[in-house]
């Protein structure tokens, strides 16, 4: 069965400073990968998607970046971090294709002081 | 566009009744999917349920149905024999072509013992 994985947990940043948020899925090939931003009380926005390696699609212009360095893995980047940026952060993947169902992994909750 | 909206921000129910969570869309499009995430305190989006348009016959996954209407572009969802463990977030989501998903705001529902 496939398992999507995402560390950290949970992230405290002062503002300024990196980020790199990693996604890793297991038991599936060449899967689409994608990042969401969920802000407190809110529906999900779309940050990235992946349909390949090296592959990166922006929804929204911002502070962020996205890496597709392997098949499976799918980093969420950012050279200065911004109090806007704090949030739950998903990564989802789904089968290689169209209109199929996203699975999500258990998320990230950045916070930036 | 593609918009998705849920007009219920909260609601509640006693365990082992029923309860129907609204969602409307807007889209020019005639092929799509629809989907309902549950989001637990947990904070993982879990799904729920899933409907292809070009379907008539309404989707069900154990107590949970949905009543598509395409024609209005509704897409509620119902769950019979409410339990303690459906407190969550429920999230309405629409899928054109690609991958490109789009969520509701979302329903609180509390599910009261």
């Amino acid at each position: 069965s496939q398992t999507i994985h995402q560390w950290p947990a949970t992230l405290v940043q002062p503002v300024g400073s990196p980020l790199s948020l990693e996604c890793t899925v297991e038991g599936t090939s060449n899967p689409n990968l994608y990042w969401y931003r969920q802000a407190a009380g809110r529906g999900l926005q779309l940050l990235f998607y992946s349909v390949g390696i090296g592959q990166i699609s922006s929804e929204v212009p911002q502070n962020l970046s996205a890496s597709r360095p392997q098949d499976r893995q799918f980093i969420l980047s950012s050279k200065k971090l911004l109090l806007s940026d704090s949030g739950f952060y998903l990564c989802a993947w789904s089968p290689q294709g169209i209109q199929e169902t996203q699975y999500f992994g258990p998320g990230t909750r950045l916070l930036v002081l | 566009a593609q918009t998705v909206t849920q007009s219920q921000p909260e609601m509640s129910v006693q365990e082992a009744e029923t309860v129907t969570l609204s969602c409307t869309y807007d889209t020019s499009e005639n092929n799509y999917y629809l989907f309902w995430y549950k989001q637990p305190p947990s904070r993982q989006m879990i799904l729920v349920i899933r409907q292809e348009a070009y379907k008539q016959q309404n989707a069900t996954e154990n107590r949970f149905s949905v009543n598509f209407q395409k024609a209005a572009k509704s897409f509620s969802l119902k769950i019979s024999d409410s339990q303690l463990g459906d407190t969550a977030m429920y999230f309405c989501a629409f899928m054109k072509h690609g991958n490109d998903m789009r969520f509701g705001a979302g329903t609180r529902l509390t599910v009261k013992p």
